[in-house]
């Protein structure tokens, strides 16, 4: 399977702990973007890289929200603290930028579940 | 805060029938797609039709695009059960800098095919 792949797909912590989600892009793509998504909701921008370099930053990603890309590869999604408004399913996407045209192929998502 | 809004929110027809899902959006785009969520899934991507095309089809589906309107349709032409899921249309905005073009989504059109 050479798609957008996420790990693990479901999370469920407790008030307060940290977590740690997963993204491995297309393996060519340059960019990559990290989404969320509430219930009957559609996805919501978060943070987005060109190779290692985290270009933008959502005003909904708090200080507990921390993103990696290392060597420009896989990346990493952290929230420290986490609260029960976290809850929500983590899109990670990735596309091969080729202004103005650009496709993002959505992983399957990590589901999280703060109680 | 989300861009886009498809009409209609939900749209239950028979196997066989044609689909057809609306979406306005604000700001001027470069392009704008249209992706496929089975429930609890990641997106698929189904069409990208960029801002100075007027209609492009794939298969059975049909997108027309109006920005005079800042309006776009997707039509399903003889659905099928499978094509049970939401619809969302996303448009691209430009981040800060010029640089990203992270993706705006609306809240999604759900559709069921029955049977």
């Amino acid at each position: 399977d050479t798609g957008v792949s996420q790990d693990p797909r479901h999370k469920i912590t407790k008030r307060g702990q940290n977590v740690t989600f997963r993204c491995d892009p297309i393996s060519e793509h340059n960019r990559l973007y990290w989404y969320r998504q509430t219930l009957g909701q559609g996805p919501e921008f978060l943070t987005y890289f060109q190779n290692e370099a985290q270009l933008e930053k959502s005003r909904l990603l708090s200080d507990r929200f921390s993103a990696e890309r290392p060597k420009g590869s896989f990346s990493t999604l952290e929230i420290q603290r986490t609260e029960q408004g976290d809850s929500a399913m983590y899109l990670c996407a990735s596309s091969l930028f080729n202004y103005p045209q650009e496709t993002q192929y959505f992983g399957p998502g990590t589901r999280l579940l703060v109680l | 805060s989300q861009q886009g809004e498809e009409d209609p929110q939900a749209l239950s027809i028979q196997e066989g029938e044609n689909a057809t899902m609306n979406c306005s959006y604000k700001t001027s785009i470069n392009n704008l797609q249209w992706y496929r969520q089975n429930s609890g899934r990641g997106l698929v991507h189904l069409i990208l039709i960029r801002s100075n095309e007027r209609e492009k089809h794939s298969g059975r589906l049909r997108v027309t695009l109006d920005t005079s309107k800042k309006s776009s349709s997707l039509l399903i032409t003889a659905s099928r059960a499978a094509d049970t899921a939401s619809y969302f249309c996303a448009t691209d905005a430009l981040g800060e800098g010029g640089g990203a073009q992270k993706l705006v989504f609306g809240q999604g059109t759900r559709l069921t095919i029955n049977p």
